[in-house]
């Protein structure tokens, strides 16, 4: 099936530790984002890609950078984690930018220590 | 930018009656509008969406409304079953912001 899968599930890093987090999709979806959700609130953009496109959030901290080495696959890195980076991060792709239905991965359960 | 509010924060109803959940939008220019549902450890999947040249979408026990004059929408779920239980986010797009804008989500509990 047509979907987008997100690696690993469960990922538990330490503070200041570099991580990356895998988004792929199998949908040929242009533009692909990466959100953080925070434990009961809505989930956060952080970035896009259409295309090969960057879109950053304006409050989008510099710590958090993106890579998209093809329309499949796009990484989100962390270059220094923090007790506050701590969340759920879920990518999600769509074929055009807002108009058209966003299909979201299961996330990264992302834990800092 | 676009701002979405959505009422109520908690929700809790008995098997077999409706729910609705309701949200309000600020960009005029907004045209899309679609519902996710969350459960617990997963990401959201969408439910049901609707675009601003229809006023109103349903889909066997859910439904969407639409007024763009008083700038809101809502979801409606009728003989509500324990598995309708999860988190519901509204969210918008289209306007001076073409990515999606969330609403801050209703945990509903069916209770059997």
């Amino acid at each position: 099936d047509a979907m987008v899968i997100q690696n690993p599930r469960y990922q538990v890093t330490q503070f200041g530790k570099p991580v990356t987090l895998s988004c792929s999709q199998t949908l040929n979806h242009n533009v692909m984002y990466w959100y953080q959700q925070k434990s009961s609130q809505a989930p956060k953009l952080l970035f896009h890609y259409y295309d090969k496109d960057f879109n950053n959030e304006a409050d989008t901290p510099d710590n958090f950078q993106s890579r998209r080495p093809n329309t499949s696959f796009c990484f989100l890195d962390i270059r220094s984690p923090g007790l506050g980076d701590a969340a759920m991060y879920l990518c999600a792709t769509s074929g055009t930018p807002g108009y058209t239905e966003a299909f979201f991965g299961q996330g990264t359960r992302l834990t800092v220590v | 930018g676009e701002n979405v509010e959505q009422h109520p924060s908690t929700l809790s109803v008995q098997e077999g009656d409706s729910a609705v959940i309701k949200c309000t939008y600020s960009d005029s220019a907004s045209n899309y509008f679609p519902w996710y549902k969350q459960e617990l450890g997963k990401g959201p999947q969408l439910i049901i969406d609707i675009r601003s040249n229809v006023g109103e979408k349903k889909d066997q026990r859910i439904a969407v409304t639409l007024n763009k004059t008083a700038k809101h929408f809502s979801l409606h779920i009728t003989e509500t079953q324990p598995e309708d239980s999860a988190v519901y986010f509204c969210a918008a797009s289209g306007g001076s912001a073409r990515q999606l804008t969330f609403g801050s989500g209703t945990q509903l509990t069916v209770l059997p």
